[in-house]
C-alpha cells in the first residue's frame, strides 16, 4: 500500500547549520507530495508541496524536489533558526475516485539550538 | 489560522464515557477529513466526508462514527472509551479533491482519557 517514510528523529541543529530531512514514498500512480509542520502546542500547517516529478515546492526558505526517479521528497533549509524548532511530516495524497487521504510519515522534530 | 475550526480544544473524560468533537470547515470547503495523532501510532486517517456523503475509511474503529451536515459542519463521535483513545483529533478541509485542492488542518481536540 501506499506509505511514507521519513527520517528518524530527534535532530539537533546549531542555528544557521544546514538541515535535511529525508523522506522516501511508496505510491500506485503519481501522487502529490507535502511537508507538513507542527509547531509546539499547535496543528499541522502545511509548509510547502510538489504535484508532479521534478517539481520543487518552497516557501519560507525551505525547499522540497520532488524525485521520481529516487521517490523521494527530501526537505532542506540552508540556514535554520531557531523559529524552526517543530515537528515536520512529510506526506503523500492519495486520491481514488471520489476519495482522497493523506498518508503520514511519523514525523522528524527538530530542535534548533541557539 | 487555517480556517478550520475545531472544538473542544481540550477535553478529559473518564473510561466508559461517549464525546462529540466538532469542526467547522473552511469557508466554501465541501471535503472534511478526520486523523488522529497519537505517540505510538503517529497521524492516521480516520474518515473522510465530502458534501455531506462519506468517501473514504481508514482505520476507524466501529466505536467511532462521524457525520458531516448539511451546513458542512462534521462531527466525530467516540463513544465507550478506553486509555488507548487518548490523542489529539485533527480536522481537516479541502475545497474537494485533486491536484489543486489543499488539505488544511484546524489545531485539533486533545482527548484524554481516564
Amino acid at each position: 500500500g501506499d506509505s511514507v517514510t521519513q527520517m528518524e528523529g530527534p535532530v539537533t541543529l546549531s542555528e544557521e547549520a544546514f538541515l535535511t530531512i529525508n523522506c522516501t514514498y511508496t505510491a500506485t500512480g503519481y501522487p502529490s507530495l507535502f511537508w507538513y509542520v507542527q509547531y509546539p502546542g499547535e496543528g499541522l500547517q502545511l509548509l510547502l508541496k510538489a504535484t508532479k516529478a521534478d517539481d520543487k515546492g518552497s516557501n519560507k526558505g525551505f525547499e522540497a524536489t520532488y524525485r521520481k526517479e529516487t521517490t523521494s521528497f527530501h526537505l532542506e533549509k540552508g540556514s535554520v533558526q531557531v523559529s524552526d524548532s517543530a515537528v515536520y511530516f512529510c506526506a503523500l495524497r492519495v486520491t481514488q475516485g471520489g476519495s482522497e487521504k493523506l498518508v503520514f510519515g511519523k514525523g522528524t522534530k527538530l530542535t534548533v539550538n541557539p | 489560522d487555517s480556517g478550520v475550526t475545531q472544538t473542544p480544544k481540550h477535553l478529559i473524560t473518564a473510561t466508559g464515557q461517549r464525546v462529540t468533537l466538532r469542526c467547522s470547515p473552511r469557508s466554501g470547503d465541501l471535503s472534511v477529513y478526520w486523523y488522529q495523532q497519537s505517540l505510538d501510532q503517529g497521524l492516521q486517517f480516520l474518515i473522510q466526508y465530502y458534501n455531506g456523503e462519506e468517501r473514504a475509511k481508514g482505520n476507524i474503529l466501529e466505536r467511532f462514527s462521524a457525520q458531516q451536515f448539511p451546513d458542512l459542519h462534521s462531527e466525530l463521535n467516540l463513544s465507550s472509551l478506553e486509555l488507548g483513545d487518548s490523542a489529539l483529533y485533527f480536522c481537516a478541509s479541502s475545497a474537494g479533491t485533486g491536484i489543486v485542492n489543499t488539505i488544511y488542518f484546524g489545531e485539533g481536540s486533545w482527548l484524554t482519557v481516564v
